[in-house]
């Protein structure tokens, strides 16, 4: 089955740093690669994603980066704020389940300091 | 719209005790999983939903764990009976179908003393 792997686990900044958060996944089938924000105590919500026909994609201050060949995709994230402070989540899925069996990264902790 | 709801969100048993969550998910969402999110590491899926039929059960404990959806919309996850080692978050979530976005809920976290 797909295994993911994210690093780091822990990840201190100071406000208004850049912030870059990487996975690798061991299924060359996996097609679909979405990330996911969760605040302490709360429920995991989608930030971004990203599918394999494209490399890269951008939502304001937030982007994904896929590389197939290397099968890793990375997490940007600029001018970083003390609300994004949280525990960010990578996950990859194949296409024979379509999106639905997603494997999750362990997660990492990000800590932004004002 | 609403989102995922489950309840409770708290629960503290003592082993050997029965528990049971329940979800709720969106509106119109067909789709319908529960997963299990141990402290420090990302959600598992433990049981897939499509309507009303488990099409994915292959990571849960059928000794102890079994779930339900009737009707195709609230979903059950029941343990019995729970062990020490079963502590953590159960996350229900739901989507339109298996090609769309998942929508979490808040989570039950469970402990068992």
């Amino acid at each position: 089955g797909e295994n993911v792997e994210q690093h780091p686990s822990t990840l201190s900044v100071q406000e208004g740093d850049s912030a870059v958060i990487k996975c690798t996944y061991s299924d060359s089938a996996s097609n679909y690669f979405p990330w996911y924000k969760q605040e302490l105590g709360k429920r995991p919500q989608l930030i971004i994603d990203i599918r394999s026909n494209v490399g890269e994609k951008k939502d304001q201050r937030i982007a994904v980066t896929l590389n197939k060949t290397a099968k890793h995709f990375s997490l940007h994230i600029t001018e970083t704020q003390p609300e994004d402070s949280a525990v960010y989540f990578c996950a990859a899925s194949n296409p024979g389940s379509g999106y639905s069996t997603l494997t999750f990264g362990k997660g990492t902790m990000l800590l932004v300091s004002p | 719209e609403a989102g995922v709801v489950q309840s409770p969100r708290y629960k503290i048993i003592e082993k050997k005790q029965p528990v049971a969550f329940w979800c709720n998910p969106i509106s119109g969402h067909n789709t319908l999983y529960w997963y299990l999110q141990n402290l420090g590491q990302g959600p598992e899926l433990l049981i897939r939903y499509e309507n009303e039929e488990a099409v994915d059960d292959s990571q849960l404990p059928k000794d102890r764990f079994s779930a339900e959806r009737l009707k195709g919309v609230d979903s059950t996850l029941k343990i019995q009976p729970a062990e020490l080692g079963d502590s953590a978050v159960y996350l229900c979530a739901s989507s339109l179908d298996i090609h769309n976005e998942q929508f979490f809920g808040p989570g039950t976290r469970l402990t068992v003393l």
